[in-house]
């Protein structure tokens, strides 16, 4: 059981590239999320979404996208990237029966 | 906005001393809280959880804490503070349905 798995692990970009960031769990949860983690600044949720095909904007949307058109996949959209967007994202998916998020081992962004 | 402050972005102790880890919560009804631990170069993961079943809330790794009221706190201690305890811990809040945020975190530094 592989739980929650993001990938890339490590990325550098330069500023106005694109990519994605992909979330995958096998845990047929509902509910996924988007978060990133900077120093003194904890973890800021990006995106999450309720359900396949459903998406919402959380305390940091601006600058991302996100897509779920499979249950299990949650992608992170990068179109245009800028330095403020180095940071390390994390991937969660929620088991609603316990209200307790799994977490992915993130992915570390660097944008020159 | 629910919200969760973490008082103190880094904490030492040494070990066999008393860990206190503070978290205050902002909400006007009693929320769903919780603490997460990470340890370096790993996602987070679920310490404990508060869901009003009962004020005093045990954990894992020996962990418990308090959800006051009167306070609108919810510490997270440990009698003993052991070596493996070293990691940054978050406070979060439930903020909406299912929907979750977190504190800027602290890390827990271990002294021999």
């Amino acid at each position: 059981n592989a739980g929650v798995t993001q990938t890339p692990k490590f990325r550098v970009l330069k500023t106005g590239q694109s990519m994605t960031l992909l979330c995958a769990q096998d845990m047929n949860h509902e509910y996924m999320y988007w978060y990133r983690q900077d120093p003194g600044m904890g973890l800021r949720l990006i995106h999450y979404s309720v359900g396949e095909g459903t998406t919402a904007k959380g305390e940091v949307p601006d600058g991302y996208n996100v897509s779920r058109l499979k249950k299990q996949n949650f992608l992170l959209g990068l179109e245009s990237a800028a330095p403020s967007q180095t940071s390390v994202y994390f991937c969660a998916s929620l088991f609603t029966g316990a209200n307790v998020l799994t977490f992915g081992a993130g992915s570390r962004l660097t944008v020159l | 906005a629910q919200s969760v402050t973490q008082l103190g972005s880094h904490v030492s102790v040494s070990e066999g001393a008393l860990v206190l880890l503070r978290c205050n919560y902002s909400s006007s009804v009693p929320p769903y809280l919780f603490w997460y631990v990470q340890y370096p170069n790993q996602g987070l993961q679920l310490l404990l959880k508060y869901t009003s079943a009962a004020t005093l809330v045990k954990g894992i790794n020996g962990f418990e804490a308090e959800f006051k009221k009167s306070e609108t706190s919810f510490h997270l201690t440990k009698p003993s503070a052991h070596m493996s305890d070293a990691a940054e811990y978050f406070c979060a809040v439930e903020a909406g349905t299912y929907k979750y945020i977190f504190g800027t975190g602290t890390r827990l530094k271990v002294l021999a």
